[in-house]
């Protein structure tokens, strides 16, 4: 069975103080990886897919790696508005569903 | 662009009674629908999967069921609602074309008392 782990669970940072969050996993032949954005009451934003390690991707502030076992989604310079739970998950490649880790709840004080 | 709604918002029932969630898609045509629901401090967890209409696949044994009468509406449902059913239910879709990532819904929240 998939399994995602995020550490760490939560994240306090000051604004402009650079971090990064982890996402360990274990899947049987990877679809893909994916990370995604969701604020308190609402539905998770998708921010990027991974298919391979050695892959990276950037969105303004965040950039996204691979590697075989983990994968990092580095926040560089974060302001207050970067503040959320940031999702993890990973994909087989004979599954539809998604596996998610628990989340990284990280709190941005400017 | 694609939208997906679902509705209500929030929900509070009593236990024992009967549930129907709705979601919709918007700007897209046969799309994957899923269910998932989110407990406090825990991952999504798939309930139900459809990559067609009529299509139904169950990820876990449990009070629900999901249905699926349109190309672009997906169901949940419930005959009779448990305490342990609470909790943040999402949609998402998915193309049906090879793209794999999940877009979801704004969710519901349910609450049994």
């Amino acid at each position: 069975e998939d399994q995602v782990t995020q550490s760490p669970e939560a994240l306090r940072l000051q604004e402009g103080e650079s971090s990064s969050l982890n996402c360990s996993y274990t899947v049987s032949g990877l679809r893909g990886l994916f990370w995604y954005r969701q604020d308190p009451g609402k539905g998770p934003e998708f921010l990027f897919t991974l298919y391979s390690a050695g892959e990276e991707k950037e969105k303004e502030r965040l950039k996204a790696t691979l590697t075989k076992k983990e994968s990092f989604l580095h926040i560089t310079a974060p302001k207050p508005e970067d503040s959320a739970t940031y999702l993890c998950a990973v994909q087989g490649i004979n599954d539809y569903k998604l596996s998610f880790g628990a989340g990284t709840t990280v709190t941005v004080r400017a | 662009s694609q939208t997906i709604h679902q509705w209500p918002a929030t929900l509070v029932q009593p236990v024992g009674s009967p549930l129907s969630l709705e979601c919709t898609v918007e700007g897209t045509s046969n799309p994957n629908l899923y269910w998932y629901r989110q407990a406090a401090g825990r991952g999504l967890q798939l309930l139900f999967y459809s990559v067609g209409i009529g299509q139904i696949s169950s990820e876990v044994p449990q009070n629900l069921s999901a249905s699926r009468p349109q190309d672009r509406q997906f169901i949940l449902s419930s005959k009779k609602l448990l305490l342990s059913d609470s909790g943040f239910y999402l949609c998402a879709w998915s193309s049906g074309t090879g793209a794999v990532e999940q877009f979801f819904g704004p969710g519901t929240r349910l609450t049994v008392l």
